[in-house]
């Protein structure tokens, strides 16, 4: 079946800096998300990709879902405290609703004050 | 508000105790989903519905049953069956029929063995 690497599995950086992990697949995608989860909640959404090549912004978060469809990028600029979580890619083939979210593992992101 | 609601937040199961886990969502989606994640790992799914009174079998649906009897209703039942139910389960739903609207998470349950 399909798979996802996420990298990295975890980030220790300093309050202002930037940050940036990705995720690979085996095969394409034609839907890219990400998700932040907080301890002992759901993930909440944050940026979702359409389109082979689209970069999207939300503040101070830009994803980009690359040319190949097989690949996704997550940039966070001027890290505050607040960002500290765990976040996750996820990709999916088609539109209709059986048609499953491949989740990476995740990449626990740790910011010091 | 408008969301998912899974209950309880903790839930504590004896050997060969079946369990129940609720998740109901009033955003009128078609769609729902049912998650487990297990420490350092992504999600994975366990069964899912795309409609009332149907459902489909995940990536590790052994141990595991469901109905979906109605719309803004689908409970998880974790059976004796499952021999290693410790995790942290998640609930999604997503709109369907318009273009493609991604899945959003409940808070989940934290099930663990007594």
């Amino acid at each position: 079946g399909q798979q996802l690497n996420q990298s990295p599995q975890s980030m220790f950086i300093q309050e202002g800096e930037d940050v940036s992990m990705n995720c690979t697949s085996s095969s394409i995608f034609n839907t890219w998300l990400w998700y932040k989860q907080d301890p002992g909640e759901g993930p909440v959404l944050l940026i979702a990709l359409y389109k082979a090549g689209e970069l999207t912004s939300n503040g101070r978060l830009t994803a980009q879902f690359g040319i190949t469809r097989k690949d996704s990028f997550l940039n966070i600029s001027a890290s505050i405290p607040s960002d500290v979580g765990i976040y996750f890619c996820a990709g999916q083939l088609g539109e209709t609703s059986g048609s499953r979210l491949t989740f990476g593992e995740g990449t626990q992101l740790t910011v010091n004050p | 508000d408008g969301g998912i609601t899974q209950s309880p937040k903790y839930l504590f199961r004896k050997e060969g105790q079946n369990v129940t886990l609720s998740c109901e969502q009033n955003l009128n989606h078609d769609a729902m989903y049912w998650y487990r994640q297990d420490p350092g790992q992504g999600l994975r799914l366990i069964y899912y519905s795309q409609i009332v009174n149907d459902f489909q079998k995940g990536d590790i649906a052994e141990g595991y049953s469901v109905s979906r009897e109605k719309k803004e209703s689908f409970p998880l039942t974790v059976t004796s069956a499952q021999k290693n139910p410790t995790a942290f389960y998640l609930c999604a739903s997503r709109e369907t029929g318009l273009g493609y609207q991604p899945q959003h998470f409940g808070d989940g349950t934290r099930l663990s063995i007594l």
